[in-house]
């Protein structure tokens, strides 16, 4: 079984609100992955747990807050969020190392208005 | 640095041609995983195959064939007998061991036409 879920498939926020992204898989993979991806565009990585450790950050503005509360679920706080930020974002998780593939999840479309 | 290039922006074919996707990459790196993708227009990115560096032996799934060639950097994927549900978004991606992350080509959209 090589599915990543993801909730909810839509989502529409004001700048104003709190929302947040949830993801999930039971593959017993340990690194799992948040992406945003922009129309026409590949998608970009922002973060990245090893182990339900954050190992990577690329740069991503406070507005975006992850968090892996265990090793099959990993989310994804938004907070005072810009039109700009509206994009798909995608969700994916594999074994550790650079050799493993990633499985992506179905993603949310997200519209900051 | 690493770069993957699809500089095929959009291809478009009548059913049951066939057609190639390019994909060019750059890497210092001895050891490294190339991947393809597939993105239909419901969003979810789907894994096509996986190769590493020390593989070049090509690879045909059912109608999906891989010719990968380190001697020209390239990982191209045809289709043979394109159909309608073909239609996607493909991204070509490598992997190093340093930084441990995907690095995506642009994508190439392939639209196929009854």
């Amino acid at each position: 079984d090589t599915e990543v879920t993801q909730t909810p498939k839509h989502l529409v926020m004001g700048m104003t609100n709190k929302k947040s992204l949830k993801c999930e898989q039971h593959m017993g993979h340990r690194a799992m992955y948040w992406y945003k991806q922009k129309a026409k565009k590949p998608p970009e990585l922002m973060f990245v747990y090893s182990y339900e450790k954050l190992s990577i950050n690329e740069s991503v503005p406070s507005r975006f807050s992850p968090e892996c509360p265990n090793s099959s679920l990993l989310n994804l706080h938004l907070h005072a969020l810009q039109p700009e930020d509206s994009a798909l974002y995608l969700c994916a998780s594999s074994q550790v190392g650079s050799e493993e593939t990633q499985y992506f999840g179905p993603g949310t479309r997200l519209l900051v208005l | 640095a690493q770069k993957v290039t699809q500089a095929q922006t959009e291809i478009s074919v009548v059913e049951k041609e066939d057609v190639t996707l390019d994909c060019v990459y750059e890497t210092r790196d001895t050891t490294y995983y190339l991947f393809w993708y597939k993105q239909p227009p419901s969003g979810e990115l789907v894994f096509l195959i996986r190769r590493n560096s020390f593989d070049e032996q090509n690879e045909i799934s059912g109608r999906y064939s891989w010719n990968f060639q380190k001697s020209t950097s390239s990982f191209n994927f045809t289709i043979t007998a394109s159909q309608v549900v073909d239609s996607a978004v493909y991204f070509c991606a490598l992997s190093e061991a340093i930084p441990d992350k995907l690095i995506f080509g642009t994508g190439t959209r392939l639209q196929v036409f009854p």
